[in-house]
């Protein structure tokens, strides 16, 4: 089973709407969890970390569900410049990244 | 500040041949990674090393890959032969200290293609 499992999408949206992206993890020992961002043939960038008491960056909110075992992250008010691939990340003794879910922002 | 340094960017070879890539990373982070990325999927790590040791190599293929990192900075990862199976984009990355909350970033990669 893998470490992390995204919805690979795609998701297209139009600008203004709310998108939001979920992603699960196997194993409860994880210790720690991330978004990152990457656009098309970029390196992955840290967006946000994700916390149990869930936190917010802007229009980017995450939260964490650990007795599930699953992360999400919410994206408000889309812009095009959203339109990137989101990795959910999990670290349990090294880093662990899910496929990654493709979100295209429609003007 | 500068970020992390990964050079080529782009190596194409035929297959059979040996090829070399190159990480320098941000200035006074002591861990560095190697991440091989196939299309459509995300990084999947190859090797971290602290300082100079290599901490965790479990998923590098020892048979054909190989990495060094001799003074504790720049690295180099090796593939000898190449295969076809080997094209994707070969991804270095640091962070500061090695906890499991710290950042990690990461250089722009070498897309490599074997032919």
């Amino acid at each position: 089973r893998k470490e992390v499992e995204q919805d690979p999408g795609p998701f297209n949206v139009p600008e203004g709407a709310t998108v939001a992206f979920n992603c699960t993890y196997s194993n409860s020992a994880s210790q720690s969890f991330f978004w990152y961002r990457q656009d098309c043939r970029k390196e992955p960038k840290l967006l946000m970390s994700v916390y149990s008491s869930g936190n917010e960056d802007g229009r980017f909110t995450a939260q964490l569900n650990r007795a599930s075992q699953y992360i999400s992250l919410l994206i408000r008010d889309s812009k095009l410049s959203d339109s990137a691939t989101y990795l959910c990340v999990v670290n349990r003794n090294q880093f662990y990244f899910g496929t990654g879910t493709s979100l295209t922002v429609i003007p | 500040e500068a970020g992390v340094v990964q050079s080529p960017r782009y190596k194409i070879i035929e297959k059979k041949q040996p090829v070399a890539f190159w990480c320098n990373p941000i200035s006074g982070h002591n861990t560095l990674y190697w991440y091989r990325q196939n299309l459509g999927q995300g990084p999947e790590l190859l090797i971290r090393y602290e300082n100079e040791e290599a901490v965790d190599d479990s998923q590098l293929p020892k048979d054909r890959f190989s990495a060094e990192r001799l003074k504790g900075v720049d690295s180099t990862l090796k593939i000898q032969p190449a295969e076809l199976g080997d094209s994707a984009v070969y991804l270095c990355a640091s962070s500061l200290v090695p906890t499991s909350t710290d950042t990690q970033y990461f250089g722009p990669g070498t897309r490599l293609t074997v032919l």
